[in-house]
Order: C-alpha cells, then sequence, then structure tokens
C-alpha cells in the first residue's frame, strides 16, 4: 500500500527565515513519482515538482529546494529566505507510474510567514 | 490559456439530494481528474477520465459517478447525499504523454456543503 506522511501539521517562521517541509513514503513500487503541491487560500493546487524514482538527483528552482532520499524514503522540501506569499498549505504526493493521476496524497503542511 | 475551470464555488445541499458538478479542462487537455478534500481524510482520488472513458477509479461508493464529454469537459454526480459528503471537490486535468500523465492542474474547486 502507498502512504505519505507529512509529520508537521503547522509551522510558523518569519520571514527570510529558511524552512524545510518533511515529507516521508512508503510504498512496495520500485518506480513511482513523487510531488508536491500548493495550496493556497483560493483553493487550487498548484503544481511545484514532480520527481520519478529513478532520479534521486536534487532540484533548485529559485528559492525553492528538494531533497530526494530514497534510503530513508523521504522528499523533503526547503525554501529558502521565505516570503509572505508562501504562506499556504503544502501538500506531499506519491503513485505508481502508470496510474499516476491516482495520486496519495500526505495530510499537508499549513505553513505561516509571518512579516 | 484558460485554466481549470469548475461550477459552482460553492453548492449547499440537504440530506438524501442529489448533485451535479462540472468541470472545463485546459484547452487541449484530455484527461480529467476528480478528487474530494475534507479536514478529515484529506485529499482522496475519486476518479479519471480519458477521452470518455473511466480510465481509473478511487475507493468510493457508486453514489460517486461522473463522466466526460466529446469537449473533454467533466461532470460528477453524487446521488443521495450525506452529511460525509460535505467537501471541497477539485477538479485536475492534464495532457497525457504516452502511458504516463503530465502534471496535474487543479481548479479552484467547488465546496459542498450537505445539511
Amino acid at each position: 500500500a502507498q502512504k505519505v506522511t507529512q509529520a508537521q501539521t503547522e509551522i510558523s517562521v518569519v520571514e527570510k527565515e529558511d524552512v524545510t517541509l518533511d515529507c516521508v513514503y512508503e510504498t512496495r513500487d520500485t518506480t513511482y513519482y513523487l510531488f508536491w503541491y500548493k495550496q493556497p487560500p483560493s483553493g487550487e493546487l498548484v503544481f511545484l515538482i514532480r520527481r520519478n524514482s529513478f532520479d534521486e538527483q536534487n532540484e533548485i528552482s529559485g528559492r525553492y529546494s528538494w531533497n530526494f532520499q530514497k534510503s530513508t524514503s523521504s522528499f523533503n522540501f526547503t525554501i529558502t529566505a521565505s516570503q509572505v506569499v508562501d504562506s499556504a498549505v503544502y501538500f506531499c504526493a506519491l503513485s505508481d507510474l502508470v496510474n499516476n493521476n491516482d495520486m496519495r496524497f500526505g495530510a499537508g503542511t499549513r505553513l505561516t510567514v509571518k512579516p | 490559456k484558460a485554466g481549470v475551470t469548475q461550477t459552482p464555488r460553492y453548492l449547499i445541499k440537504t440530506r438524501g439530494q442529489q448533485v451535479t458538478l462540472s468541470c472545463s479542462p485546459i484547452s487541449g487537455h484530455r484527461s480529467v481528474s476528480w478528487y474530494q478534500q475534507t479536514p478529515g481524510q484529506g485529499l482522496q482520488f475519486l476518479f479519471e477520465y480519458f477521452s470518455e472513458t473511466q480510465r481509473n477509479k478511487g475507493n468510493f461508493p457508486g453514489r460517486f459517478s461522473g463522466r466526460q464529454f466529446s469537449n473533454s469537459r467533466s461532470e460528477m454526480n453524487v446521488s443521495t447525499l450525506e452529511l460525509g459528503d460535505s467537501a471541497l471537490y477539485l477538479c485536475a486535468s492534464s495532457q497525457p504523454t504516452g502511458t504516463t500523465n503530465e502534471k496535474l492542474f487543479f481548479g479552484s474547486g467547488t465546496q459542498l456543503s450537505v445539511l
């Protein structure tokens, strides 16, 4: 069975602080996708990244970076120099390679960035 | 390019009624997926439609159904509403590439309240 755990329910930081959102997953599949989505107050989920299990290379996109470690089944997300606009709920998700619209989401981490 | 459009934005129904929600995907996207989001269960996959055919289905009772039209627009229907069906229903579209889908683009959702 597939499962995603986001142990941090809520995180509050002050603007310009760095913050890391944790994600731990479980799957019996040897190939799979991992995702991060952002859900602002407006409700829609905004895609941030998709990573397949073949590629453990870390990725950086502006202030965002992701650390994928298969050995610990983790896919953590770091925001550098956080901004108020980063305040949202962030979801980590897992899917297999074929039916990857059927994603297993974690419970989400609510990030609040204070000015 | 217009995003994923869901209507209505808010809906209030009473137990026992049925409801139909609508989703217009991004132009050119042929796959539409539906998710239910509740505070207790989080985000859960309902089903996916591609080329007017249900391609994948989550673990929901038969009261939840959907369809897709030739223009890729999709509707989902919930019959005999229960209080527990109160949720944010999110629709997502994607442009499949081979057997694996591209990233999902989500709408803002329909907030359904069952009284």
